[in-house]
């Protein structure tokens, strides 16, 4: 199957500082990437939907001027939390899809933030 | 997206087999029946997908009764490393549909 990696896997910060994680389609070119928040015991939801070359859309509640999403290319789409807060601590997944996989989603490892 | 019911919870007994059931009574003509899961502080892990007929892999196997408003996820020889939440997702297949995740089936497979 398609690899879809993540770094960093882990990132502590100071509160107010920046953050950004970046997700890469390792062997297939992604035309569509997901980003996704996990708090613990709870379910994904999904923060945006990035397609290559536009601006990313995101869902209801979701801060675009906090989360920064670029998908500059089609293996590469990053998340920037800016100005973190403790509030912003969780776990952040992406996957990616491509149309020549029938629209299958892939899914990163996920990278554990922990804002101090 | 049509939305999923799944238990919260359910045990297994190792070498037996997993049957996780899933409600999507309002799905559409063109939509999937995705399953995934997630072991703990992992990303979601693909395991099968179906329209309408069963589907077996390497993995599980898939039966989606006849009218489509409801479906089992059969994992048949459970081992320790089965433990995760199993996720049901109903989606169609046009470009930027997304996966809407409910709360899953967290499975607990015992000696």
């Amino acid at each position: 199957g398609a690899v879809v990696s993540q770094h960093p896997s882990r990132v502590i910060c100071k509160s107010g500082t920046s953050v950004k994680i970046e997700c890469r389609s390792l062997d297939f070119q992604a035309t569509t990437m997901f980003w996704y928040r996990q708090f613990p015991k709870q379910s994904l939801m999904l923060m945006a939907t990035s397609n290559e070359g536009s601006k990313a859309t995101y869902e209801q509640g979701v801060e675009k001027d906090k989360f920064l999403i670029n998908h500059a290319s089609l293996t590469l789409s990053t998340l920037t939390v800016t100005s973190a807060h403790p509030e912003d601590s969780s776990f952040y997944i992406c996957s990616a899809s491509s149309q020549r996989a029938y629209n299958e989603q892939f899914f990163g490892p996920g990278t554990r933030l922990t804002v101090l | 997206d049509a939305k999923t019911t799944q238990p919260p919870s359910m045990d297994c007994a190792e070498g037996r087999a997993a049957n996780l059931p899933c409600n999507h009574s309002t799905i559409s003509g063109n939509e999937y029946v995705y399953w995934y899961r997630q072991i703990h502080s992992q990303g979601p892990q693909y395991i099968i997908h179906g329209l309408k007929n069963n589907e077996t892999n390497e993995m599980a196997s898939l039966i989606i009764t006849e009218d489509r408003k409801s479906s089992t996820l059969i994992l048949p020889h459970a081992t320790l490393r089965d433990t995760a939440v199993y996720y049901c997702i109903v989606r169609g297949l046009n470009a930027g549909n997304m996966l809407t995740f409910g709360g899953g089936t967290r499975l607990m497979v015992k000696p």
